[in-house]
């Protein structure tokens, strides 16, 4: 049983440019959220999608994008990058109105703004 | 807006003693979890246990246990019998189970050092 898959593991971009991470979430889950981890601190809520809308929003400004696709599967899209979006972006899948159900990570993909 | 607050940067311990990291939080709602979740070098973040907050009794998994104090919203991790592959980060999370939301409210986490 597959986890969470994350691609690319690692990426550099330069500022300015536009940066499309994906996610394919465990099987049977339905619901796919993406968090942003700066080095050395916690992760943060980016959004949150099911049934192909964005559900959850955080704090994050519109540069950051989404989609889900009808296999459940998700990309983060992020326009004119910043170097301040360098960090690890992480994706977790669960399943939905299921609240004893954890979420499960993938392990992320790095990515480097320079 | 909810916040999660973890005060111990880092810490170490001796493999096969125990150690408890420190989590307080903040919210106005009832019911809600919380979760502490651990990120080794692989990056993954694994679940260790969780808490629901209408339960009075601590949540145990193995070595590892919680001490819950709902009124001083205070949630702090035990480990017992350390093991060198307890080494990583260690973040305590909260998540309001009165939306249909999976968003999880993330600490600063805590560096764990297991030593030999």
């Amino acid at each position: 049983d597959a986890g969470v898959t994350q691609s690319p593991t690692h990426l550099i971009k330069t500022r300015g440019q536009q940066v499309t991470l994906r996610c394919s979430p465990k099987s049977g889950h339905d619901t796919v959220s993406w968090y942003q981890q700066a080095l050395g601190q916690g992760p943060q809520f980016i959004f949150q999608y099911y049934e192909e809308e964005e559900r959850q929003r955080g704090n994050f400004p519109d540069r950051f994008s989404g989609h889900q696709f009808p296999n459940y599967s998700s990309e983060l899209n992020v326009n004119a990058l910043l170097l301040g979006d360098s960090a690890l972006y992480l994706c977790a899948s669960s399943l939905q109105g299921a609240p004893n159900s954890p979420l499960h990570f993938g392990n992320g993909t790095r990515l480097t703004v320079t | 807006a909810q916040t999660v607050t973890q005060s111990q940067p880092e810490m170490s311990v001796q493999e096969a003693e125990t150690v408890t990291l420190s989590c307080t939080y903040d919210t106005s709602e009832s019911n809600y979890y919380l979760f502490w979740y651990k990120q080794p070098p692989s990056r993954q973040m694994i679940l260790v246990i969780r808490q629901e907050a209408y339960k009075q009794q601590n949540a145990t998994e193995n070595r590892f246990s919680v001490n819950f104090q709902k009124a001083a919203k205070s949630f702090s991790l035990k480990i017992s019998d350390s093991q060198l592959g307890d080494t990583a980060m260690y973040f305590c999370a909260f998540r309001n189970n009165n939306n249909a939301g999976n968003m999880l409210t993330f600490g600063g986490g805590t560096r764990l050092m297991v030593k030999p």
